[in-house]
């Protein structure tokens, strides 16, 4: 069966930092895009990263607007795990982020598979 | 930035027939995903590619567009459907994912 599984989360400072992971099992994790999307409490799915698989051969990587170079997505295929770097943390990134799967692009590609979810909040 | 939008709220009687909405400039020119979101858990494909319905999602669930507006489109409502529903595309002039507001199903 397909797991993602994400860790990392926690209580931070503003202006803190984070990384997230996402441990993928049940797939040949390096042929697929992935994604990052959070729910801010009390508020919907809001998309925040995605990046295509290395077997892709292009190597693109696409963030959010409110990211504004603060958040990095990368992925180590060897350990079938996807990461967010997230810096210069905001109130506003208070929220559970989940990771999923893409299939078939990055780009127009559907989310079956999705993770649980890893809480951060972002407090003083 | 590129908006979809959804009606808040959708309130059906059991048994009955669910429809949400989904609109957006030139979403017929896009690829429309919904997802089934219910609080705790995570996010469930319903319908992607506009109309699909993946692998053991029940018939019950149809997907639809006409012009600038998506359809999610649920009968025979159950207790257990009652979640925020959400239509995502891939906006190319922007590059971003972009979902709708959601729209809570009431059952």
């Amino acid at each position: 069966d397909v797991q993602l599984l994400e860790s990392g989360g926690g209580l931070v400072h503003p202006g803190g930092s984070l990384r997230l992971a996402c441990k993928a099992s049940g797939f040949t994790f390096r042929f697929f895009a992935m994604t990052w999307v959070r729910q801010a409490p009390g508020k919907g799915l809001e998309w925040v990263s995605s990046m295509t698989s290395d077997e892709a051969g292009d190597g693109e990587f696409f963030y959010a607007d409110f990211v504004k170079g603060r958040f990095t997505i990368s992925r180590d295929d060897s350990k079938d795990t996807l990461y967010l770097q997230m810096d210069d943390l905001r109130a506003g990134d208070t929220a559970v982020y989940f990771c999923a799967q893409l299939a078939p692009t990055v780009t127009t590609g559907s989310a079956v598979f999705w993770g649980q979810g890893t809480p951060v909040t972002v407090s003083s | 930035s590129y908006v979809l939008t959804q009606p808040p709220s959708v309130s059906v009687a059991p048994g009955q027939t669910a429809t949400m909405t989904c609109g957006g400039d030139n979403l017929r020119g896009k690829t429309v995903h919904w997802y089934q979101h219910r609080p705790g858990q995570a996010p469930i494909l319903v319908i992607h590619f506009n109309t699909d319905r993946p692998s053991g999602i029940p018939e019950r669930f149809s997907g639809s567009k006409s012009g600038d507006t998506a359809t999610l489109t649920i009968t025979r409502v159950e207790a257990g459907d009652e979640a925020d529903y959400y239509c995502q595309v891939w906006d190319t002039p922007t590059n971003h994912r972009v979902f709708g507001g959601g729209t809570k199903l009431t059952v």
